[in-house]
């Protein structure tokens, strides 16, 4: 159980368009879901923390206008990065809470999603 | 923020040997866990302990906390080639409702057959 998805796994687009990205909850109601960027041989940065229904948190520095997050539903969040640049080229990856297991502190994370703006 | 700090930041066994990964943090923590990551892949969680737990043990796994130094480390023993992966530390902080894991930089470890 708790398992995870992200789509698409990886994705390379064109400087100036913009990339949605999918995390889903297979088996479990996340009501809480995270969003983290890794650069490579570097560690996890929280982007933003994403609760169900409501506005997205975001950390410090993090561009809520380039980085729009929705979740509409217990099993699905998306990111979309807004008019991609290179800079922005990453590894995405999402993770979720199991909202219906009480104070639950283990977070289930995605696959990833290696985004490539040329 | 970042505020965990693994070391080493690479580590390189022979098979069979064990492999002890440091993780120290600077806030007061809830808890803390073990993350692992194959290259390119998603994060794996290995163990949590808590901040009133000094041990725990999970099959080759060992954790350490001491929360009066702010450290802890993570013991895998009779290493194999499938561990080679990159090893985090992710620490919660106290706090009410706080869910946010807070990551280490990571030690990339090398089990060599």
């Amino acid at each position: 159980g708790a398992v995870v998805s992200q789509h698409p796994s990886w994705v390379i687009c064109k400087s100036g368009t913009s990339v949605k990205i999918e995390c889903r909850s297979l088996d479990f109601q996340a009501t809480t879901m995270f969003w983290y960027r890794q650069f490579p041989k570097q560690s996890l940065m929280l982007m933003a923390t994403s609760n169900e229904g409501s506005k997205a948190t975001y950390e410090q520095g993090v561009e809520k206008d380039k980085f729009l997050i929705n979740h509409a539903s217990l099993t699905l969040s998306t990111l979309t990065v807004t008019s991609a640049h290179p800079e922005d080229s990453s590894f995405y990856i999402c993770s979720a809470r199991d909202g219906l297991a009480g104070y639950q502190e283990t977070q289930y994370f995605g696959p990833g999603t290696r985004l490539l703006v040329l | 923020s970042q505020q965990g700090e693994e070391d080493p930041q690479a580590l390189s066994i022979q098979e069979g040997e064990n492999a002890t990964m440091n993780c120290s943090y600077k806030t007061s923590i809830n808890n803390l866990q073990w993350y692992r990551q194959n290259s390119g892949r998603g994060l794996v969680h290995l163990i949590l302990i808590r901040s009133n737990e000094r041990e725990k043990h999970s099959g080759r796994l060992r954790v350490t906390l001491d929360t009066s130094k702010k450290s802890s480390s993570l013991l895998i023993t009779a290493s194999r080639a499938a561990d080679t992966a990159s090893y985090f530390c992710a620490t919660t902080r106290s706090g009410a409702g706080s869910y946010q894991l807070t990551f280490g930089k990571g030690t990339k470890l090398s089990v060599i057959p």
